[in-house]
C-alpha cells in the first residue's frame, strides 16, 4: 500500500498494550474535534468525535481526552491490536460548518502495532 | 460511511491530457468535498459543494474545476494535468446540520 506520510512522528506499540497518540490544536475557536483512522491504501475513516463542552468521551475501545486550555487533544486506543496499525490524525472546526467552515487537519501519527 | 466511491481508483495519465474524477454518494448528503493528500502535507481542500450547482474553492484550487449536477455527483476535472498534481485524491461528504465529513476510498493519479 502507498504511505500516506512520510517522516511522520511513530508510535510503537506492543500488541495489548494501550496506545495515547496526541493531537495540539491551533485554533482557539475550535469547538468541534474529530479523530480519523488511514489505513495504508484506503480512505480516513472517523473514529470518534468529541465537542468543546465535553472533556472526554468513550467509543468502543477509544476514548478522546480534549483540554481546551493548553489546546491538547488525545486519542487513547485500549487493548491495541494488529488491526490498529494505521495513521491517526486529528481535524478540528468551529462548528457549526455549514459546509464552509472547513476541518484543519492535523498531518498525522504513525501507529505500529508490534505482534 | 457516507456511501462514497469514487472513480476511476487508479489512473495513470500524461502532462497536458485533460482527467475527471468521480466521486458518487448514496446517502444525500448536502456539502460535497475534494481534498488532495500528498506526503508532508496532509489533507489539503481543492473544492467544495454546498449544493447542486454550488461549489466554492479551497485552499489549493488551481488547475481544478469542480460541477455538481445532482446531489450524488461530484466531479473534479483537470483540464490539463500536470506533474505537481500526482496524488490520492479524496472525496468527503457531510449531511446537513452535521459536522462530520466522511471519506471515499481515494484515487491514485498519476502525471507523467
Amino acid at each position: 500500500g502507498e504511505s500516506v506520510g512520510l517522516h511522520l512522528p511513530t508510535l510503537s506499540v506492543q500488541e495489548g498494550d494501550n496506545s495515547i497518540i496526541n493531537c495540539a490544536y491551533s485554533n482557539s475557536a475550535s469547538d468541534y474535534f474529530i479523530w480519523y483512522k488511514q489505513e495504508s491504501g484506503k480512505g480516513p475513516q472517523f473514529i470518534i468525535d468529541i465537542r468543546s463542552n465535553m472533556d472526554k468521551r468513550q467509543g468502543q475501545r477509544v476514548t478522546v481526552l480534549l483540554n481546551k486550555t493548553v489546546k491538547h487533544l488525545s486519542l487513547q486506543i485500549a487493548a491495541t491490536q494488529p488491526g490498529d496499525s494505521a495513521v491517526y490524525f486529528c481535524a478540528e472546526t468551529q462548528a457549526p460548518s455549514y459546509g464552509n467552515n472547513r476541518l484543519a487537519f492535523g498531518k498525522g501519527n504513525q501507529v505500529v502495532v508490534i505482534p | 460511511d457516507a456511501g462514497i466511491t469514487q472513480s476511476p481508483r487508479h489512473k495513470v495519465t500524461e502532462t497536458g491530457t485533460p482527467v475527471t474524477l468521480r466521486c458518487h454518494q448514496t446517502e444525500n448528503h448536502r456539502y460535497m468535498y475534494w481534498y488532495r493528500q500528498d506526503p508532508g502535507h496532509g489533507l489539503r481542500l481543492i473544492h467544495y459543494s454546498y449544493g447542486v450547482k454550488d461549489t466554492d474553492k479551497g485552499e489549493v484550487s488551481d488547475g481544478y474545476s469542480v460541477s455538481r449536477s445532482k446531489t450524488e455527483d461530484f466531479l473534479l476535472t483537470l483540464e490539463s494535468a500536470t506533474s505537481s498534481q500526482t496524488s490520492v485524491y479524496f472525496c468527503a461528504t457531510m449531511g446537513q446540520g452535521t459536522d462530520t465529513q466522511y471519506f471515499g476510498p481515494g484515487t491514485r493519479l498519476t502525471v507523467l
